[in-house]
């Protein structure tokens, strides 16, 4: 059971330029969460997905999008990245709304 | 909207020095407080979740308690494999935003041999 894999580890990106960070789980889970962790201020919600073709935003979704056409996968798209975007992404799961998270263990991301 | 406030921010312990960890939340309604654990460069793990007032869950040298408006993580005799960072979250009863957990800035743990 590999659980949650988030691709890739590490990335630097120049400013203005696009990715997409990868999230893939094989628990079966219907709810996905994208948040970012950044030093002294939490994890914060950037969206979620209560299942496969539903998604919505969560606290600071500008400048992110996401997709999710099958239960597995749930990718975030950097648009036009800003050096506010320097950050830690987890890609989290859980199999109810009664259970904990399960994380990936994370992309760090640099803009310069 | 949901809060959640951990201190201390840091906390150096010796070896077999015994201590606790506070979360404060403000929710409304609390559905569940889940505690996770943080190593450096990884993503949090799953400690305990509690879900009412006066419940205590333990796991090995962890102790985790709740009240009405705060709870306590306990570590007896720590040794220096529970440095970590210590995360607190909550769930409010209402369902929105997909029932997600709001979480606080986190407690460093550094135990020291």
């Amino acid at each position: 059971n590999a659980g949650v894999t988030q691709t890739p580890k590490f990335r630097i990106l120049k400013i203005g330029q696009s990715m997409t960070l990868q999230c893939t789980q094989d628990m079966n889970h219907n709810y996905m969460y994208w948040y970012r962790q950044d030093p002294g201020m939490g994890l914060k919600l950037i969206y979620y997905s209560v299942g496969a073709g539903i998604t919505d935003k969560g606290e600071v979704p500008n400048g992110y999008n996401v997709s999710r056409s099958t239960t597995e996968d749930f990718p975030l798209r950097l648009e036009l990245a800003a050096p506010s975007q320097t950050s830690v992404y987890f890609c989290a799961s859980r199999r109810g709304t009664s259970y904990g998270y399960t994380f990936g263990s994370g992309t760090r991301l640099t803009v310069v | 909207e949901d809060q959640v406030t951990q201190s201390p921010e840091a906390l150096r312990l010796q070896e077999g020095e015994s201590s606790s960890l506070n979360c404060s939340y403000t929710v409304s309604g609390l559905r569940g407080l889940f505690w996770y654990r943080q190593d450096p460069g990884k993503g949090p793990e799953f400690l305990f979740t509690l879900y009412s007032a006066g419940e205590e869950k333990e796991k090995e040298r962890l102790k985790a308690t709740l009240t009405k408006k705060e709870s306590f993580l306990h570590i007896t005799a720590p040794k220096p494999e529970d440095s970590a960072t210590y995360l607190c979250a909550v769930q409010a009863m209402e369902e929105t935003s997909g029932s997600r957990l709001t979480f606080g800035e986190g407690t460093q743990l550094t135990v020291n041999p």
